[in-house]
């Protein structure tokens, strides 16, 4: 267990759905960051939060938004999905000096968009 | 742009040979670098990372790698493999213009076989 958690591990639903992804970072860090992994793409970065603020933004779709609650854990809304949304969404977190010493990640969300 | 280039999309060997997985990377500042490790069905884990100093740097699982600047590379080597060393490998650099995002690669499947 890595310590930062990611609910639900699998989530089906159709086309023009909205859902959303959760993640508690691990205990301590202020920082969470939410990755895209798909085949054809890789890992892309989508958004990060520093303690509850929006810090970077990736490459991440207008309709997709996300945000960091007091508590610090993060929800990633998608919403209109369509089916090249089907990937491994990732949460990651950090301490405020996250880049010296990398993330630690959960398990993911696998969406599949049908 | 930045980016980081995996050479090697899949490495196949045989267990216990030994094994080199490439990475390159562009980039016009110092930058930290990570090697992540992802096994089926699970997160990203962190296997090593450079930060400064020596450029042989030594991490879990008895991995290491090798710092080049002039050849801009971070190449993760291993010199007897096992099979439970099966699992997809990312290399990452920070982002050079200092926020806190990782860059990764696109990945490389190590398969190791009896």
């Amino acid at each position: 267990d890595s310590g930062v958690t990611q609910t639900p591990k699998h989530l089906i639903t159709a086309t023009g759905q909205r859902v959303t992804l959760r993640c508690s970072p691990r205990s301590g860090d202020l920082s969470v960051y939410w990755y895209q992994q798909s085949l054809d793409q890789g890992l892309q970065f989508l958004i990060q939060y520093y303690n509850g603020e929006e810090r970077a933004k990736g490459n991440i779709l207008e309709r997709f938004s996300a945000q960091q609650f007091p508590d610090l854990h993060s929800e990633l809304n998608l919403s209109s999905l369509e089916l090249g949304d089907s990937a491994l969404y990732f949460c990651a977190s950090s301490g405020w000096d996250g880049p010296r010493y990398g993330y630690t990640f959960g398990s993911g969300t696998r969406l599949t968009v049908v | 742009a930045q980016s980081v280039t995996q050479l090697d999309s899949q490495v196949p060997v045989f267990e216990e040979a030994p094994v080199e997985l490439r990475c390159n990377y562009s980039s016009s500042v110092s930058v930290y670098l990570f090697w992540y490790v992802q096994y089926p069905n699970q997160g990203l884990q962190l296997l090593l990372k450079y930060l400064s100093g020596s450029t042989l740097v030594k991490g879990i699982n008895g991995f290491e790698a090798e710092f080049n600047k002039s050849q801009t590379s971070f190449h993760l080597r291993k010199p007897s493999v096992h099979i439970s060393d099966t699992a997809e490998y990312f290399c990452a650099v920070s982002d050079e213009k200092g926020t806190d995002k990782l860059i990764f690669g696109t990945g490389t499947r190590l398969q190791v076989f009896p």
